[in-house]
């Protein structure tokens, strides 16, 4: 049973370009989080998301970003017209009916 | 709001000695606590996972407490050695994961 895959593992982006972080679930997971951490500092929630359902983005920055988990396929996070502030390290976890969240390893996004 | 510190922000000790590393939170509602253990540039090594109901889970050398009523929990490693120097990360679950901002330990060979 493979565990979160995450892809890219290293993104690089020129400022004003889009971003797209992808993450697939361990196998029979329906629920999925994205993490930021951003340099020196800790984990910071961004948002949850159930197949089709955002249930809760309290962590999103209000602009430039979004989140999606299809029927089909992985969820993704969306950021447009990056800028220098958004480098950082993504991380999805994804958790099934117990509430155990497992972590992908990460999606270090470069912003030049 | 939840709310989770690790104290001491760093810490450096010598091969062989034992430590705690300390973590508390500010809402006992929590689901469960984690303890995470993150090197540099890498992603997160899941190490303990306590379940609120329970006080504590040990792996190895490893053992963690949990005290829900006062907000605190603890990470106890035996026996530390250079290739535990990481950064261990407390983290404690509602419907998301709020984490403390990590405890780098330093392992001196």
């Amino acid at each position: 049973n493979a565990g979160v895959m995450q892809n890219p593992r290293h993104l690089v982006r020129r400022r004003g370009q889009e971003a797209r972080l992808r993450c697939s679930p361990m196998k029979g997971h329906s629920h999925v989080y994205w993490y930021r951490q951003l340099p020196e500092e800790g984990l910071k929630f961004m948002v949850y998301l159930q197949k089709e359902n955002i249930i809760d983005e309290s962590g999103m920055p209000k602009e430039r970003f979004s989140a999606e988990f299809p029927k089909e396929g992985p969820s993704i996070l969306r950021i447009q017209q990056v800028v220098r502030g958004d480098s950082a390290a993504y991380f999805c976890a994804s958790s099934g009916s117990g509430k155990e969240q497992y972590f992908g390893p990460g999606t270090r996004l470069t912003v030049t | 709001k939840q709310e989770v510190t690790q104290i001491p922000a760093a810490l450096s000790v010598p091969e062989g000695e034992n430590l705690v590393l300390n973590c508390s939170f500010t809402d006992s509602a929590i689901y469960n606590l984690q303890w995470f253990r993150q090197d540099p540039g890498k992603g997160l090594t899941s190490l303990l996972l306590i379940q609120s109901s329970q006080r504590e889970q040990t792996s190895g050398r490893l053992n963690a407490s949990l005290d829900k009523s006062s907000g605190r929990s603890t990470l106890y490693i035996a026996a530390s050695q250079p290739g535990d120097s990481a950064t261990y990360l407390c983290a404690v679950s509602g419907h998301k994961i709020i984490f403390g901002k990590g405890t780098r330990l330093h392992i001196l060979p």
